[in-house]
């Protein structure tokens, strides 16, 4: 069975700064699809960034992007020039191609920014 | 503009009533999914629907639950008799082919 780790219950980071959000997956499969999705307090769940597996290069969404490492099965999230609107819960998740393709959510990351 | 509407936005309801909530998608979309997130815990995936049936579910999603889509537009989960432990946000989701999922801004269910 998949499953997404993060590891990292809280974070801070200084608005205008940059900070990084850990999350690793364990599967067996080749192909598949990474997500970070966004939880503000509102508690709606927004997609922020997207990665394919078979794609190389790192998935790039304005101010949000990822450095995906496959073989090490690490798939982290970068926010540049933090704002204070950054702040939420940050889930990561997996989910396999085709058409069952539901997601595993990570237990998520709370991020503060400190004005 | 949410690709998905849930409604009610929350519901309040004795334990062993039966609840529905509703996903009203914008457009057509192929795929249709149900996760539950109990406060402070992670979403958990409850079920997938495609072209009219169900097409995986969890161990959560056990007998109490069922999901149809009467007509074609709204897309329903049903729990018969509720239980506390019931008590979470419920999300649903919705995507195209090769797209990725969307969710509605959730329905906060509450048992009392």
């Amino acid at each position: 069975a998949q499953t997404v780790t993060q590891s990292q219950p809280e974070m801070s980071v200084q608005e205008a700064e940059t900070v990084t959000l850990s999350c690793t997956y364990d599967t067996s499969e080749s192909d598949y699809y990474l997500f970070w999705y966004k939880q503000p307090p509102s508690r709606q769940m927004i997609l922020v960034i997207r990665q394919e597996a078979y794609k190389q290069q790192n998935a790039t969404e304005n101010r949000f992007s990822v450095n995906f490492q496959k073989a090490a099965k690490s798939f982290s999230l970068k926010i540049s020039d933090s704002q204070l609107g950054d702040a939420a819960m940050y889930f990561c998740a997996y989910s396999p191609t085709g058409a069952n393709s539901k997601l595993t959510f990570g237990k998520g990351i709370t991020l503060s920014v400190r004005p | 503009e949410p690709e998905v509407t849930q409604t009610p936005s929350h519901q309040v309801t004795q334990m062993g009533q039966e609840v529905i909530l509703r996903c009203v998608p914008i457009s057509n979309h192929l795929y249709f999914y149900w996760y539950r997130q109990i406060l402070g815990q992670k979403v958990e995936f409850l079920v997938s629907f495609y072209n009219n049936e169900i097409s995986e579910k969890s161990e959560i999603f056990d007998d109490q639950f069922s999901v149809e889509r009467p007509d074609g537009s709204n897309f329903t989960l049903k729990i018969r008799s509720t239980k506390l432990e019931d008590s979470a946000m419920y999300f649903c989701a919705i995507r195209g082919s090769n797209q990725p999922q969307h969710f509605g801004d959730g329905t906060r269910l509450s048992i009392l």
